[in-house]
This record gives structure tokens, C-alpha cells and sequence, in this order.
């Protein structure tokens, strides 16, 4: 069963680069059945998608963060990683990472139990 | 951006009740919209995907329709774990967009 498990600070300085790393279990990576993705939601708040990854490499960012966001693929280790730079207190979240199934009109599941992330001096 | 509106954005019913959760979106998203239910603290869980199809272990009485710019989510008879926020999804257009969430609290 395919499980997914985010690490990463939980405080981060303002304009400083927010890092997050998404370990898969229970299934290789390295799949074509799978794209990898990042989601989050800041407290109180509605849910927002960041972008996602094939092992291959290739990725889908969301517009509104492109330019302050890499996604990167692991397949040696089995993860795939987040970096948000230039951050603001906006960016303060919980921060999911979601294997979203490679098919059209593809869903998200499963997801990661979820990292909040502050950002704080 | 497709603009998915839920409605309610809160809703108030009794263990029993029939629920109906409404997702419109701004223009036409054929049938990928998935359904999500949210509990504090908690992922996401998908209860739905392409606007019917009941995921796998998600009970009979969460059913959802649909198709192109209206849809919805319904809890046929509420029971008490059901209480929680529901979440759209729409998975036809970049960027992939949510709904605003509809929290089913108790009456």
C-alpha cells in the first residue's frame, strides 16, 4: 500500500528557501502510474495545489508560485522534494505531498499526513 | 483560473439527515472533479473521483453526479463520523483548483 511521509523545518525566517522532502513506501517512484505533488493549506484556510513531478523529471508548477518553486524527483532514495524560495508569512501552511494517479482528469490519493510549516523570525 | 463554488459554505444537520453538497465550477470541467473529506488535523481523504465513481472503502452512502459546470456530493443518511469539511476538486484545467470547503457540523 503506498504511503507517503513529508520531513522537513518547521520554522523557516522570512525570505529565506522553505524545504520539504516526501518519502514514498509500499511502491517505487519510479513509476508511470504515479506523478508526485505538492499541496497546501494554510491554517483556517481552503486547500491549494503547488505542482508535481514524473520520475522523469518533468513537473507541473502552479503559475501563482513558478517562479519561488523547484521540484525535484530522488528516484535513488525513493522521494521527491520541495523548495519554496523568497518566503513570506503567506507562505505559512500546512504542506502536503500527494501521489496524484497518471491518467486524465488524475485525482490525488494518497497524501501525506501533512508538515506545517511557519514562517517567523 | 477555473473558480470552483461550493455551497453551502456551512451546514448544520442531524445524525440521519440527507446531505447535498453543490460544486459549481466556471466553466465546464467534463467529469474530473473529485470529492474530498477533511477532519482537524487530518489529509484530506478522496471519497469520489471523475464527479461518481466511489473510491474503495468509502461507504455506499456518500454518492456523488454530475457533469461539466454543477455537481454534487451527497450523504444519503449522516452519521456521526461524517461530520467534517468537504473539499472539490477539479482536475481538468491547469492550475488544478479547490473548491472553498463546505464544514458539515452538527445540529
Amino acid at each position: 500500500q503506498l504511503q507517503l511521509q513529508e520531513s522537513g523545518p518547521g520554522l523557516v525566517k522570512p525570505s529565506e528557501t522553505l524545504s520539504l522532502t516526501c518519502v514514498v513506501s509500499g511502491g517505487s517512484i519510479s513509476t508511470s502510474s504515479y506523478l508526485w505533488g505538492w499541496i497546501r493549506q494554510p491554517a483556517g484556510k481552503g486547500l491549494e495545489c503547488i505542482g508535481y513531478i514524473y520520475y522523469s523529471g518533468s513537473t507541473y508548477k502552479n503559475p501563482s508560485l513558478k517562479s519561488r518553486v523547484t521540484i525535484s524527483v530522488d528516484t535513488s532514495k525513493n522521494q521527491f522534494s520541495l523548495k519554496l524560495s523568497s518566503v513570506t508569512a503567506a507562505d505559512t501552511a500546512v504542506y502536503y505531498c500527494a501521489a496524484r494517479i497518471n491518467v486524465v482528469g488524475g485525482w490525488f490519493d494518497p497524501w501525506g499526513q501533512g508538515t506545517l510549516v511557519t514562517v517567523s523570525s | 483560473d477555473i473558480q470552483l463554488t461550493q455551497s453551502p459554505s456551512f451546514l448544520s444537520a442531524s445524525i440521519g439527515d440527507r446531505v447535498t453538497i453543490t460544486c459549481r465550477a466556471s466553466q465546464g470541467i467534463s467529469s474530473y472533479l473529485a470529492w474530498y473529506q477533511q477532519k482537524p488535523g487530518k489529509a484530506p481523504k478522496l471519497l469520489i473521483y471523475a464527479a461518481s465513481t466511489l473510491q474503495s472503502g468509502v461507504p455506499s452512502r456518500f454518492s456523488g453526479s454530475g457533469s461539466g459546470t454543477e455537481f454534487t456530493l451527497t450523504i444519503s443518511s449522516l452519521q456521526p463520523e461524517d461530520f467534517a469539511t468537504y473539499y472539490c476538486l477539479q482536475l481538468n484545467y491547469y492550475p488544478l483548483t479547490f473548491g472553498g470547503g463546505t464544514k458539515v457540523e452538527i445540529k
